[in-house]
């Protein structure tokens, strides 16, 4: 596989339940990010990756929780969410972090809806 | 801090029409400037970007002029295809403040191109 990719490409969850995303690139990046895209909203950066080392959290709730293994690979566990966290969760990787004008490359997302 | 704007939506043109979408930016150093594009049911792709002032980026048919006095980037097509029909994002990766290699986007432009 190329690119970056991301499972489930749906998930339903209730506010009790706990589950994880995972994201995956084969592009020898090493710098990985979570963004969360909702309806008529910016993107919203949540979290930062470079070399497996959590660089940026954008005041996101601790219902969240990133965790990055090595460089190919990202999850965000989901626990005790809100109806309001539904929305699409988007993985991307770049070279590295500190490069402007690098350009990131992102994976399909996950449409997560909260019940 | 940084923050970039783009004209409201949807837009809805006919084939062949001349496209424009207007993107400006707010930022505290001296960004790199993209244009990313979201087809229905997919991640973000890269569409084109510009790294300094007057640079211009272009990509299938897309071009976009980074202008520095008018702190724009807005993305131009001469005509417009069925196939254009997506959501377009500008963004920026700004080197100064705490956003350091980091991309801000625009709330999105939904393009739609009937036949």
């Amino acid at each position: 596989e190329t690119g970056v990719t991301q499972t489930p490409r749906h998930l339903v969850m209730g506010m009790t339940n706990k589950k994880s995303l995972k994201c995956e690139q084969h592009l020898g990046h090493n710098a990985m990010y979570w963004y969360k895209q909702s309806a008529k909203k910016p993107l919203e950066l949540m979290f930062v990756y470079n070399f497996k080392e959590q660089t940026e959290n954008n005041s996101v709730p601790s219902r969240f929780s990133p965790e990055c293994p090595n460089s190919s690979h990202l999850f965000l566990h989901l626990h005790t969410l809100q109806p309001e966290d539904s929305a699409l969760y988007l993985c991307a990787s770049s070279p590295q972090v500190s490069g402007v004008g690098e350009t990131q490359y992102f994976g399909p997302g996950t449409r997560l809806l909260v019940l | 801090g940084d923050s970039v704007t783009q004209m409201e939506g949807p837009v809805t043109l006919s084939e062949e029409a001349f496209l424009t979408i207007n993107c400006t930016y707010t930022a505290t150093g001296y960004p790199s400037l993209f244009w990313y594009v979201q087809y229905p049911g997919e991640g973000l792709q890269l569409l084109l970007k510009a790294t300094k002032a007057d640079d211009k980026g272009s990509n299938k048919g897309f071009e976009a002029t980074y202008r520095k006095e008018t702190t724009s980037f807005h993305l131009e097509k001469g005509s417009v295809q069925v196939s254009d029909s997506a959501v377009y994002f500008c963004a920026l990766s700004d080197k100064g403040g705490t956003s350091y290699g980091k991309l801000t986007f625009g709330q999105g432009t939904i393009l739609t191109v009937h036949p």
